[in-house]
């Protein structure tokens, strides 16, 4: 069964680092999703991505975040100057695009990014 | 700010009984629920959607809305230890062309003793 993969698992980086993260959506999907998680805390919406662009971000996604698709495959999630406060789970999902009214966000395992 | 509310537990039941999760949403315009299973350091796993009033059931799990109370539950018949995980509400919000975001409650933690 295709899976939505994340690399890499764990991330440590400085506190000031650029860091990015990467997500390989399932191969017909085409709306993708960046959510986090800090440890202990809820599940977070930051950006969703279609047709190239984002179509809705977060309060989170500041000018620090950044998203692309850089070759039509990965998806990347970009924090220019990682803070302490950065450090959590980072999911990846992804959707195809159907017709229908029940379609379904397909979560990758995840990054944990720990900023240091 | 759309508010989604489950009781953090943990409830602990025995193996075999009937677990029973519930949460509250704060967006009355709202139209569609899920619940997601999650395990300790893995992502949110799809157990059941749910769109209209009244019960969904699905194997072992039933899902109940309720609009105008906005409330949402989950049934776990007959559970079992591997049933012992986090379960987490999710809101659904439209964002156009097609896509949506979730919003999510923090999880209630399920132990099912054996």
């Amino acid at each position: 069964e295709p899976e939505v993969t994340q690399t890499p698992s764990h991330q440590v980086t400085q506190m000031g680092q650029e860091v990015i993260l990467r997500c390989v959506p399932i191969s017909n999907h085409l709306y993708f999703y960046w959510y986090r998680q800090i440890l202990g805390q809820k599940v977070e919406f930051l950006v969703s991505f279609y047709n190239n662009e984002i179509s809705e971000k977060s309060e989170i996604f500041d000018d620090q975040f950044s998203v692309e698709r850089p070759d039509g495959s990965n998806f990347t999630l970009k924090i220019r100057s990682t803070k302490l406060e950065d450090s959590a789970m980072y999911f990846c999902a992804t959707m195809r695009k159907t017709s229908g009214y029940y379609n379904e966000q397909f979560f990758g395992p995840g990054t944990r990014l720990t900023v240091l | 700010q759309k508010e989604v509310e489950q009781n953090s537990g943990p409830l602990s039941v025995p193996e075999g009984a009937i677990a029973s999760l519930n949460c509250t949403y704060s967006d009355r315009v709202s139209q569609s629920f899920f619940w997601y299973r999650q395990y300790s350091g893995k992502s949110p796993e799809l157990i059941m959607s749910i769109y209209s009033n009244g019960d969904k059931e699905d194997g072992r799990f039933t899902a109940q809305l309720n609009k105008a109370s906005q409330y949402v539950s989950l049934l776990i018949r007959d559970s079992q230890p591997s049933d012992s995980a986090t379960y987490l509400c999710a809101v659904k919000s439209e964002s156009g062309a097609g896509s949506y975001q979730l919003t999510f409650g923090k999880g209630t933690k399920l132990s099912v003793i054996p």
